[in-house]
């Protein structure tokens, strides 16, 4: 199993830019999230899904939008990135109620 | 607002030693609390506590949990150079749905020769 995978690893955008973030997971796992990561602020959630064809929000939906069509691929959209959303980003993923399994991380530079 | 808080934010030792990381929280509807190792990339899972007062173990890595005092502590033993990572922790609330966790922001453990 290769678990959570997240493609790219590195971007660097410029204002204004979009673009977006595949998460894959082949555990069959129900839920899965994004997150991003900022030094002194700890991961916080961005946007997440119970399932295929849903999503809901997390604490810091603005500015991001996410797609679940498929179980086990969840997009995260930035249609027009701002430097504030220079970050790196987790996509996670569980069964059910329990521990969360996490991606390998993009990193992204909004310039 | 959920807190969850963990100290101290760095810590510094020598291999051999052991060390004891910190995470107080305040969050509605408890569920759990996990800990993560984060090295480079992704964090990864440590522990699941949902019970006070009975330790998990694993190697030299053990955590209990308090939840008359809301807090968990982590303890490392005969730490080595592979322990340095920031460790993680989270609390997870009874929403009904998804497992949402709310995360510290970490403590950063540097071990030494």
């Amino acid at each position: 199993n290769a678990g959570v995978t997240q493609t790219p690893k590195f971007r660097v955008l410029k204002t204004g830019q979009s673009m977006t973030l595949l998460c894959a997971q082949d555990m069959n796992h129900e839920y899965m999230y994004w997150y991003r990561q900022d030094p002194g602020m700890g991961l916080r959630l961005i946007h997440y899904s119970v399932g295929e064809g849903t999503t809901a929000k997390g604490e810091v939906p603005d500015g991001y939008n996410v797609s679940r069509l498929k179980k086990q691929n969840f997009l995260l959209g930035l249609e027009s990135a701002a430097p504030s959303q220079t970050s790196v980003y987790f996509c996670a993923s569980s069964y059910g109620d329990t521990k969360q399994y996490f991606g390998p991380g993009t990193r992204l530079t909004v310039t | 607002e959920d807190k969850v808080v963990q100290s101290p934010l760095s810590l510094v030792v020598h291999e051999g030693d052991t060390v004891t990381l910190n995470c107080s929280y305040e969050v509605t509807n408890f569920r759990s609390l996990l800990w993560y190792k984060q090295e480079k990339k992704a964090p990864t899972f440590l522990f699941m506590l949902t019970s006070s007062g009975i330790e998990k173990k694993s190697g030299r890595l053990s955590s209990i949990l308090d939840k008359k005092e809301l807090f968990s502590i982590l303890n490392i033993t005969a730490t080595q150079t592979g322990d340095s990572a920031i460790y993680l922790c989270a609390v997870v609330k009874n929403t009904g749905t998804a497992s949402k966790l709310t995360f510290g922001t970490g403590t950063r453990l540097q071990v030494t020769l």
